[in-house]
């Protein structure tokens, strides 16, 4: 079943605690991207990934870091987390860059206290 | 700077009915523009999309709509089903980028 998988679907931390959010994606696409959705902003882009070690900033990229090492993975990783990065994220792919549909995780819902 | 906005919160439409939902966008360099649908607990999942040299495009009871001159496309949903009942966002990107911006989003409410 073509997917993308998010881990894990829920976490609870604390403030400086360094987390990882991993993505992985079967339909071999190029394109990967996060966004993070909060109330009355809906989605935001963080950062995305035109292909293997190809990496840009989207809207909202302080305090993130990514990084594409394989075709198929895309973690999200939050350094130094703090409150305001609480929300629901959002991993996706697409079979490339150019206009194309994306196909989303079903989320994973960061707290951090 | 809202760049791609979905004015209404929510909208409640009668089972069998049309569902109208709008999006307005500022950029021009904007030429791909996407609807998603999204449940509770899960990711939005793609419904249609529409490029900038188009000005209608259907599939199946979904049609979208763009208005270039207007910067302004929208959704319309016929005949109107509660399965249809969710959160839709309209998403704009552009030749050149490959940044995506979304909508906040407009709830649906098909009652039956």
């Amino acid at each position: 079943e073509a997917q993308v998988t998010q881990n894990p679907r829920y976490l609870i931390t604390v403030t400086g605690k360094k987390l990882t959010v991993t993505c992985s994606q079967n339909m071999n696409h190029e394109y990967m991207s996060w966004y993070r959705q909060d109330p009355g902003l809906g989605l935001r882009q963080i950062y995305y990934s035109m292909n293997v070690e190809v990496t840009d900033k989207g809207d909202v990229p302080e305090g993130y870091k990514v990084s594409r090492k394989e075709k198929r993975n895309f973690p999200l990783i939050l350094e130094s987390p703090s409150p305001n990065q609480t929300s629901l994220y959002f991993c996706a792919s697409a079979l490339s860059a150019g206009n194309q549909p994306q196909h989303f995780g079903d989320g994973t819902r960061l707290s951090i206290l | 700077d809202q760049q791609v906005k979905q004015n209404s919160p929510s909208l409640s439409v009668q089972e069998g009915r049309i569902s109208i939902l709008n999006c307005d966008y500022t950029n021009s360099m904007f030429d791909y523009f996407l609807w998603y649908k999204k449940y509770p607990a899960e990711g939005p999942t793609f419904l249609i999309s529409i490029s900038s040299i188009k000005d209608k495009n259907e599939d199946g009871r979904f049609t979208v709509f763009l208005n270039k001159s207007a910067k302004h496309l929208s959704l319309h949903i016929v005949p109107s089903q509660p399965g249809d009942s969710a959160v839709y966002f309209c998403a704009a990107g552009g030749s050149g980028t490959y940044k995506y911006i979304f909508g906040t989003g407009t709830r649906l409410k098909v009652l039956a």
